[in-house]
């Protein structure tokens, strides 16, 4: 059983295009994360929601928009892409009790 | 802004012996700690984990240490097993709570020599 999954796993697109990743989790967490691997390897925080209810935004820009329809889904639309938008998008889920975070398996994004 | 470091991008070791992993963290607002091992294609899995309030917490054959004063973590495998090649990342946080965001390390990259 998926306890994180990401559709698709891999996106090729162009400059400009807009596309969606979206994120399901099965384990009755509150909270979902977007996290984001650079070409470095750098994973970093981009969004958490809880409970459908925005948490944290990274100063990520505004292309990115979260969307949460309910609590065991949390997706990411993108906007006018970028080449810098090339990376690998991780999602994760957590309960609000700890910080143990699950992981998606990520979606490798290249943008043409 | 690097708050977390893993100052070895990679580590090999030989089959049954020790594996020692270290991290670096600069913010003492950090109050609790992780180790997330991941493999090629896949997402981070969570390994073990240390609130600031401890110095070492151990499950099975992993060990993790903190020394709050050195703003330094280690995490020791024993013995090392070829299954446990694969690239380890430290990650902090504010609380152990969730909400948090996790602060990871850059990663370091451990292969078991057989």
């Amino acid at each position: 059983d998926t306890a994180v999954s990401q559709t698709p796993k891999y996106l090729v697109t162009q400059m400009g295009n807009d596309k969606s990743i979206k994120c399901e989790q099965n384990l009755g967490h509150d909270t979902m994360y977007w996290y984001k691997q650079d070409s470095k390897k750098f994973l970093k925080i981009m969004f958490s929601y809880n409970n459908k209810e925005l948490i944290i935004n990274e100063t990520v820009p505004n292309r990115f928009s979260p969307k949460s329809p309910d609590k065991a889904h949390l997706n990411l639309h993108i906007n006018s892409l970028e080449l810098g938008d090339s990376a690998v998008y991780f999602c994760a889920s957590s309960r609000l009790a700890d910080n143990e975070q699950f992981f998606g398996p990520g979606t490798r994004l290249t943008v043409l | 802004d690097q708050q977390v470091k893993q100052n070895s991008p990679s580590l090999s070791v030989q089959e049954g012996r020790i594996s020692i992993l270290n991290c670096d963290y600069t913010n003492s607002m950090f109050d609790y700690f992780l180790w997330y091992k991941k493999y090629p294609a896949e997402g981070p899995t969570f390994l073990i984990s240390i609130s600031s309030i401890k110095d070492k917490n151990e499950d099975g054959r992993f060990t993790v240490f903190l020394n709050k004063s050195a703003k330094h973590l280690s995490l020791h495998i024993v013995p090392s097993q070829p299954g446990d090649s694969a690239v380890y990342f430290c990650a902090a946080s504010l609380s152990n709570f969730g909400n948090e965001k996790l602060t990871f390390g850059t990663g370091t990259r451990l292969t078991i020599i057989p």
